[in-house]
């Protein structure tokens, strides 16, 4: 699996858009990126993944670079229960286990 | 409700005892993994079972142990415990042997354990 890189932690005012990099440079062509979040202890949770093209669901977007070597998260329009660690995985579709990094302490603030 | 169920929610046990700590995957999922997570650290994978059979293995110390039984709950076994085991325990599920659907993984609640 492709080893990822996240700042550590981010702030952002409530309202505005987050947005979350990640740098994975060793990810192979077969390798997706996955986005998680932990709110405050709870089990993590799911936000979006791609491969190569941009994608948007109704909690995120992902913009993974041409050369995918990194991608950004984007919470569009961020409210204080987005206040949680985000993580960014790279991993194969039909791999195993993820393992998880030490994420992106995001902080919305009012 | 992410549809894994773990119980208990909260255990409190003293060192050098046994706990059990049980995961009901989400209806329809095949794989179970488990994950550790101490204070201030990330989640460290320990185990994996897909339809029964042991798939995978992380950073589990031989003290511990798990099972997938053929409803296919699991269970997470921790003997001999010390206070460096308290942590949170978290199961998740996924519908694929190998691991990935659309969605990855879906999480439990977790269970805390702490070590007195």
């Amino acid at each position: 699996d492709a080893k990822t890189t996240q700042p550590p932690s981010m702030d952002c005012a409530e309202g505005r858009a987050a947005n979350l990099p990640c740098n994975h440079s060793t990810i192979s062509g077969n390798e997706y990126v996955y986005w998680y979040r932990q709110i405050h202890s709870q089990g993590p949770q799911y936000i979006i993944h791609g491969l190569k093209n941009n994608e948007t669901n109704e909690m995120a977007s992902l913009i993974i670079t041409e050369d995918r070597k990194s991608s950004t998260l984007i919470l569009p329009h961020a409210t204080l229960r987005d206040t949680a660690v985000y993580y960014c995985i790279g991993s194969m579709y039909t791999g195993n286990q993820f393992y998880f990094g030490t994420g992106t302490s995001l902080t919305v603030i009012p | 409700d992410s549809g894994v169920t773990q119980t208990p929610k909260h255990l409190i046990t003293a060192t050098g005892q046994r706990v059990t700590l049980r995961c009901s995957p989400r209806s329809g999922d095949l794989s179970v993994y488990w994950y550790q997570q101490s204070l201030d650290q990330g989640l460290q994978f320990l185990i994996q079972y897909y339809n029964g059979e042991e798939r995978a293995k992380g950073n589990i110390l031989e003290r511990f142990s798990a099972q997938q039984f053929p409803d296919l709950h699991s269970e997470l076994n921790l003997s001999s415990l010390e206070l460096g085991d308290s942590a949170l325990y978290f199961c998740a599920s996924s519908v694929a042997g190998a691991g990935l659907t659309n969605y990855g993984y879906t999480f439990g609640s977790g269970t805390r354990l702490t070590v007195v």
